[in-house]
C-alpha cells in the first residue's frame, strides 16, 4: 500500500520569507512524487514531479522539491513567498510498479501574509 | 485553463434526485478519473478509465454510477445521494495510466445534497 502524510494543515509565512511545505510518503519500490496546487474556485494543477535523478526537481513559479530518500520525504520550498502563491498544496505519491493511480495527501494550506 | 472542463460548476439536489456531472477533456488524452474532494481530508479516488475501459473502482456506493462513452467524455451520474456525498467531484486526464504521468484536472463541480 501507498500513502502520503502531509503533517500541517496550514502553513504562515510572511511575503519574502522562504516557504516549506513538508511531505512524507510511504510506498513500495521507488516513488514518482508529485505537487499540485488548488486556487480557490479551480482544479488541481501541476507544479512539479520526481521521476528520478537530481534530486532537486524545479518547478512552475519558482517552486522546487528536494526528494530525500533515507527519510521519505519530497518537501515543496520557494525561496521567497508571494502572497498570491496562497492557496491549497497537495504532494502525491505512486510506486513506480504495481498500481499506476496516484495517492493523494489531503493537502496543506499556504497563507502568505503581506 | 487546463482542457478539461466540468459540467455543472455548482449543483443542488435533493435526496430523491437524479442528476448528472460532465467532464470533457480537450487534450488527446487516453485516461480518465474521477475524484471526490472534502474539507481536511485526501483527495479520494473513485474511478479511472483507459481507453473508455473501467480499470479501478474505489470501492464508490452504487449511488454514483459512472460513464465513459469515448475517451474525450465522462460522466457521473448521481441518484438516491445522501448529505454526506456533499463536496467537490473533480474530473482529471492524463495521457497514460502507467508511467510519471502528470494529471490534468477540471474545475470541479460544487454539489450540495440536501
Amino acid at each position: 500500500a501507498q500513502s502520503v502524510a502531509q503533517p500541517e494543515d496550514q502553513v504562515n509565512v510572511a511575503e519574502g520569507n522562504p516557504l516549506t511545505v513538508k511531505c512524507t510518503y510511504s510506498v513500495s519500490g521507488n516513488p514518482y512524487l508529485f505537487w499540485y496546487v488548488q486556487y480557490p474556485n479551480r482544479g488541481l494543477q501541476f507544479l512539479l514531479k520526481y521521476i528520478t535523478g537530481d534530486n532537486l526537481v524545479k518547478g512552475s513559479y519558482g517552486f522546487e522539491a528536494e526528494f530525500n530518500k533515507s527519510q521519505t520525504s519530497f518537501h515543496l520550498k520557494k525561496p521567497s513567498a508571494l502572497v498570491s502563491d496562497s492557496a491549497l498544496y497537495f504532494c502525491a505519491v505512486r510506486a513506480t510498479g504495481g498500481s499506476y493511480i496516484p495517492t493523494f495527501g489531503r493537502g496543506t494550506s499556504l497563507i502568505v501574509h503581506p | 485553463e487546463t482542457g478539461v472542463t466540468q459540467t455543472p460548476r455548482h449543483l443542488v439536489m435533493g435526496m430523491t434526485n437524479k442528476k448528472s456531472l460532465k467532464c470533457e477533456q480537450h487534450l488527446g488524452h487516453n485516461a480518465m478519473y474521477w475524484y471526490k474532494q472534502s474539507a481536511k481530508k485526501p483527495l479520494e479516488l473513485m474511478f479511472v478509465y483507459n481507453f473508455k475501459e473501467q480499470t479501478e473502482n474505489n470501492s464508490v456506493p452504487s449511488r454514483f454510477s459512472p460513464e465513459c462513452p469515448n475517451s474525450s467524455h465522462l460522466f457521473l451520474h448521481l441518484h438516491t445521494l445522501q448529505p454526506e456525498d456533499s463536496a467537490l467531484y473533480l474530473c482529471a486526464s492524463s495521457q497514460d495510466p502507467a508511467g510519471a504521468e502528470t494529471q490534468y484536472f477540471g474545475p470541479g463541480t460544487r454539489l450540495l445534497v440536501l
